[in-house]
């Protein structure tokens, strides 16, 4: 059971939109619709911010939104905000009752 | 509402075995409506699954810890618990008690977390 691959970090401005890709295989990401992916601020516990890869909690904002393709999952943030700036993490049921986690991605709002 | 506190200590010398618990309040944590999980994080690494429990019987772990990771519940003071036995230094970590409600793949509730340090 290897982690899931994300970029280090990504960035972008005050309104635009970026997007956080999740590579893993098809044993987890490939194999069900089950990535979630998780918000953490510095300090702080995780927060789910999407789940079954494109349905969000009640009071996540519909600037984040979630998709997959094959074995890559994506999260998208549009209209960022300084408030996005954290770091986000992809978790995928890999089986068995097994899951696993994405390495982790900064995002720096510039 | 659904809420979880980590506690054991903070420090754990070479070799020995971590405990820690994680105490349910909200809920009842031989409940089949939800499952449980331990989740850690190392100074400045990603999160890693541990194991977790479901439906009050059954528990499954992370297979690169496998041999060294047991996860139970204590009915009586609705607490899961997690051991690790072996520790390392590569065992420091702030460590998440974690649950999801059956039939969901997610985990909604987390603890705050509790620092543990491996060091003699």
């Amino acid at each position: 059971q290897s982690a899931l691959t994300q970029p280090r970090s990504v960035s972008g401005s005050p309104g635009q939109s970026v997007t956080i890709s999740c590579t893993g295989t098809s044993s987890d990401v490939g194999g069900y619709n089950y990535v979630s992916w998780y918000q953490q601020h510095p300090g702080k516990a995780p927060t789910l911010t999407i789940y079954d890869v494109n349905k969000r909690p009640s009071g996540v904002p519909d600037r984040f939104s979630g998709s997959k393709s094959d074995n890559t999952a994506s999260l998208t943030i549009s209209g960022l905000q300084a408030e996005d700036e954290a770091d986000y993490y992809c978790y995928s049921y890999a089986g068995s009752y097994t899951w696993v986690f994405g390495g982790g991605t900064k995002l720096t709002v510039l | 509402q659904l809420q979880l506190q980590e506690s054991g200590p903070g420090l754990v010398k070479p070799s020995e075995t971590l405990s820690l618990t994680c105490t349910v309040s909200g809920g009842s944590i031989s409940s089949s409506t939800y499952y449980w999980g331990w989740i850690r994080q190392p100074p400045g690494k990603g999160l890693e699954w541990i194991g977790g429990m479901y439906f009050g019987a059954s528990t499954y772990y992370n297979p690169s810890l496998q041999s060294r990771v047991t996860i139970s519940v204590d009915k009586s003071k609705n607490q899961l618990s997690l051991k690790l036995n072996s520790v390392t230094a590569a065992d420091t970590a702030v460590f998440y008690c974690a649950g999801g409600s059956r039939g969901n793949y997610y985990m909604d509730v987390w603890g705050k977390g509790t620092t543990v340090t491996v060091s003699s």
